[in-house]
């Protein structure tokens, strides 16, 4: 049983580019969480999301950030216009249901230049 | 707003010792929590969920639960240097809550 996926796990743009990070959760799992850590800092709910609908994004920076679960294929979280503060280790999770044990994902480190 | 505290550290343990990491979190309502384990670079592990008072052992940890007090605590046996890492202490709060991680606290067991 594959545990949670995101690809890519390092990512490098340059100021002012998009960057789109992809998270499978584990089987049988329907409840996605998306979290940002900076260097030494602790970990910062962005997002909660199920199939099609966005559940909890009081998280989620205003502008530039988006979040999706479609039906078919992994959750995304898109970043627009990135800026140097955007550089930082998003980490995804999932459940089975929402009060219930999360299990994270390798995490994608994003570097911006 | 909802919080879970806990001490940033670092805390340092010889190795052998027993390590106490501990966190407090605001909400009375809290159901559910978790103990995870973060190495450098890493993701965070599931080492530990706790539901009700008292008690819970796997192996070398020990995790305590007192909702009165509004404290969770995680202890470690006979502490490796393997065991350096950071622990956040994760609290779901009563009805429709998402999980609040605390900022974690850094481990350091000294060989």
């Amino acid at each position: 049983n594959a545990g949670v996926m995101q690809n890519p796990r390092h990512l490098v743009r340059r100021r002012g580019q998009e960057a789109r990070l992809r998270c499978s959760p584990m089987k049988g799992h329907s409840h996605v969480y998306w979290y940002r850590q900076l260097p030494e800092e602790g970990l910062k709910f962005m997002v909660y999301l199920q199939k099609e609908n966005i559940i909890d994004e009081s998280g989620m920076p205003k502008e530039r950030f988006s979040a999706e679960f479609p039906k078919e294929g992994p959750s995304i979280l898109r970043i627009q216009q990135v800026v140097r503060g955007d550089s930082a280790a998003y980490f995804c999770a999932s459940s089975p249901e929402l009060q219930e044990t999360q299990y994270f994902g390798p995490g994608t480190r994003l570097l911006v230049l | 707003q909802k919080e879970v505290e806990q001490n940033s550290g670092p805390l340092s343990v010889p190795e052998g010792a027993i390590a106490s990491l501990n966190c407090t979190y605001s909400d009375r309502g809290s159901q559910s929590f978790f103990w995870y384990r973060q190495y450098s670079g890493k993701s965070p592990e599931l080492i530990m969920s706790i539901y009700s008072n008292g008690d819970k052992e796997d192996g070398r940890f020990t995790a305590q639960l007192n909702k009165a007090s509004q404290y969770v605590s995680l202890l470690i046996r006979d502490s490796q240097p393997s065991d350096s890492a950071t622990y956040l202490c994760a609290v779901i709060g009563g009805g429709y809550q998402k999980v609040t991680f605390g900022i974690g606290t850094k481990l350091q067991v000294i060989p």
